[in-house]
């Protein structure tokens, strides 16, 4: 079967950095995803990762290890409108997206 | 500006009623989709097309239909609605049917009552 899992809320200081993890499962793999989601607005992409390692992006980093099922979206400098959903998802053998229920960052000052 | 348009962005109906969520995007993608997304819940797929004149059932099609007659639009019927169909639906299209780098509507937040 597939299924993908990422932790459900987070918390974090404005300034500091964060990691959120995401596990998967699947026999067909293409890539993985990760989305950002404000509080009733649309999932914006973020990242891509479809070999192993680390992809940067500005303050947003994003790491696959395929071997083990895992990825990692690292966010740095952490400001307030940080503060949204992420979106962790991998795109099976039939190129379809399963996507994670999310987790909710919420950042301190 | 380009992107993907949604209409209604919110909507009370009683149940039994049908309804058409309306979607519609500039960008001339090829693929469409739309999702529902459930509190606690991954966004789950209901039905989708890689092309016009194409469309396929995702993970969640039972009481919804879509059509695709042209690129550009893309929308979802509710034949007959159900209180479990009360959510938040997102359109979405992409360049192609094989990435999944997606752009999303504002979403139509959908109550069945």
């Amino acid at each position: 079967g597939q299924n993908i899992d990422q932790p459900t809320e987070m918390t974090a200081t404005e300034g500091a950095i964060v990691q959120i993890n995401c596990t998967y499962q699947t026999s067909g793999f293409n890539g993985l995803f990760w989305y950002q989601q404000h509080a009733g607005e649309a999932p914006t992409f973020l990242s891509y990762n479809v070999l192993d390692g680390l992809e940067e992006k500005g303050r947003f980093s994003s790491f696959l290890s395929r071997s083990k099922g895992y990825s990692y979206l690292l966010l740095k400098e952490l400001q307030m409108k940080d503060s949204a959903s992420y979106l962790c998802a991998f795109l099976d053998s039939n190129y379809q997206l399963i996507w994670g229920a999310g987790t909710k960052l919420i950042i301190k000052p | 500006i380009a992107g993907i348009t949604q209409a209604p962005t919110s909507q009370i109906l009683a149940a039994g009623r049908r309804m058409t969520l309306r979607c519609t995007q500039d960008m001339r993608h090829n693929a469409m989709y739309w999702y529902r997304q459930d509190l606690g819940l991954g966004l789950r797929l209901i039905h989708y097309s890689n092309t016009a004149g194409t469309t396929g059932k995702g993970e969640v099609p039972d009481g919804y239909s879509v059509s695709r007659a042209n690129t550009d639009d893309f929308p979802l019927t509710l034949a007959s609605a159900v209180p479990s169909q009360t959510s938040v639906y997102f359109c979405a299209s992409s360049a192609r049917g094989d990435t999944g780098e997606l752009f999303f509507g504002e979403g139509s937040r959908l109550t069945v009552l």
